[in-house]
């Protein structure tokens, strides 16, 4: 079974360019996260999908950063314009929801941005 | 607001010999907890997973962990570590309670050197 698959996996721009990075998430889940991970950290949630609805977007620095997931499947997280202090790695997870809390969120392997 | 802390930054290990990767954690209502390790530019990969049941948790890889309510901790073992298991260790925590948000929360993290 195939993993969560982003790309692009490395990206780097200048400050003020806009920036997209995408996500496919397992086959069958039904929810999916983007997660921001700075060096060393922890990864912090940005946003969380169930099928097309953003449930928690509360993170989300919603005056640069945007995301959607159509038709509840693929999704997009974009930046415009980048700042230097966006310069981390974003993560996607994707997870199939049951008992509430309970699933396990998988995650792929990240595009590390460096902003310029 | 539910909290994770990993107290080590980073623990050293002879190969052969036992590892312990600490967590312990603060929720509401009761917690699900999570352990992940993540390899250079890689994604976090999923190890095991406490929800209710037995406090002694096996997972991948030959490793397991042990949930202690009164303690609120859930620490990371291995009983014979090998060089591979070289990585940072991100435990993480959801609250069980609905007005938690259903979010998981990680700590910052542990890296682990294992010496030959």
């Amino acid at each position: 079974e195939a993993g969560v698959v982003q790309s692009p996996r490395y990206k780097i721009i200048e400050k003020k360019q806009p920036v997209a990075f995408w996500c496919n998430p397992i086959s069958g889940h039904n929810t999916l996260y983007w997660y921001l991970q700075n060096l060393g950290q922890g990864p912090e949630l940005l946003i969380r999908y169930e099928n097309e609805e953003a449930v928690d977007d509360s993170q989300l620095p919603k005056d640069r950063f945007s995301a959607e997931r159509l038709k509840g499947v693929d999704s997009t997280l974009k930046i415009q314009p980048a700042e230097l202090g966006d310069s981390a790695v974003y993560l996607c997870a994707s997870s199939l929801q049951g008992r509430l809390g309970t699933d396990t969120q998988y995650f792929g392997p990240g595009t590390r941005l460096t902003v310029l | 607001a539910q909290s994770v802390a990993q107290p080590e930054d980073q623990v050293n290990v002879a190969e052969g010999n036992p590892l312990t990767v600490k967590c312990t954690y603060s929720v509401s209502g009761n917690p699900y907890l999570f352990w992940y390790v993540q390899y250079p530019n890689r994604g976090l990969q999923f190890l095991l997973k406490y929800i209710t049941g037995d406090n002694l948790v096996k997972g991948s890889y030959g490793f397991e962990a042990e949930f202690n309510k009164s303690q609120t901790s859930f620490h990371l073992k291995k009983p014979s570590a090998l060089v591979s298991d070289s990585a940072l260790y991100f435990c993480a925590v959801r609250d069980s309670l609905k007005a938690a948000g259903n979010k998981l929360t990680f700590g910052g993290g542990t890296r682990v050197l294992v010496k030959p």
